[in-house]
């Protein structure tokens, strides 16, 4: 069973490059999200989405865009990356969003700004 | 202003002792919680739940204890493994405001052998 899969599992970008992460699921999800986790500071919302062609900002969307083009796909984009989004990136999905529905999370993306 | 807490870093429990980890909210509004548990370059993976019409759930060795008054939450691991050993961390929602997840910064368990 794949469940979330995230690619690609590693990037080094100079600060200004661009770059897309994507997200794939299988379990047939609404709810997709992309988080991001720094030490001390646990998991922080980015964007979030609802369903296909629905997209959503969460608690630091700034910098970011995405797109959910197909139900099982979700898109991060970082249009000129800086080395304040050094991070690790995960993608998680759910059935439902927030009531009672948990969070199947992606194996994440370790992103370097440089 | 952090919603949800989890104010000890790290743990570290003997093998076959209980494990406590302690998660504290602040918005009265949380009516859904989750305890994930992560090993090192893998994502967070679900492991119990409760909502907030009920103050205990048990799913065998891991039992999540909620005091509404409180605004706290614990998760005890009886009896603690190796393999145990992971970051945990506590999310709250408001499920009935359609409201995402909320996560605490995490806590470091080490089970020692």
């Amino acid at each position: 069973n794949a469940g979330v899969t995230q690619t690609p599992k590693f990037r080094v970008l100079k600060t200004g490059q661009s770059m897309t992460l994507l997200c794939a699921q299988d379990m047939n999800h609404e709810y997709m999200y992309w988080y991001r986790q720094d030490p001390g500071m646990g998991l922080r919302l980015i964007h979030y989405s609802v369903g296909e062609g629905t997209t959503a900002k969460g608690e630091v969307p700034d910098g970011y865009n995405v797109s959910r083009l197909k139900k099982q796909n979700f898109l991060l984009g970082l249009e000129s990356a800086a080395p304040s989004q050094t991070s690790v990136y995960f993608c998680a999905s759910s059935y439902s969003q927030g009531t009672y529905s948990p969070l199947h999370f992606g194996n994440g993306t370790r992103l370097t700004v440089t | 202003d952090q919603q949800v807490k989890q104010n000890s870093p790290s743990l570290s429990v003997q093998e076959g002792r209980i494990s406590i980890l302690n998660c504290d909210y602040t918005n009265s509004m949380f009516d859904y919680f989750l305890w994930y548990k992560k090993y090192p370059a893998e994502g967070p993976t679900f492991l119990i739940s409760i909502s907030s019409i009920k103050d205990k759930n048990e799913d065998g060795r891991f039992t999540v204890f909620l005091n509404k008054s409180a605004k706290h939450l614990s998760l005890h691991i009886v009896p603690s493994q190796p393999g145990d050993s992971a970051v945990y961390f506590c999310a709250a929602s408001a499920g009935n405001y359609g409201q995402n997840f909320v996560f605490g910064p995490g806590t470091r368990l080490s089970v020692l052998p």
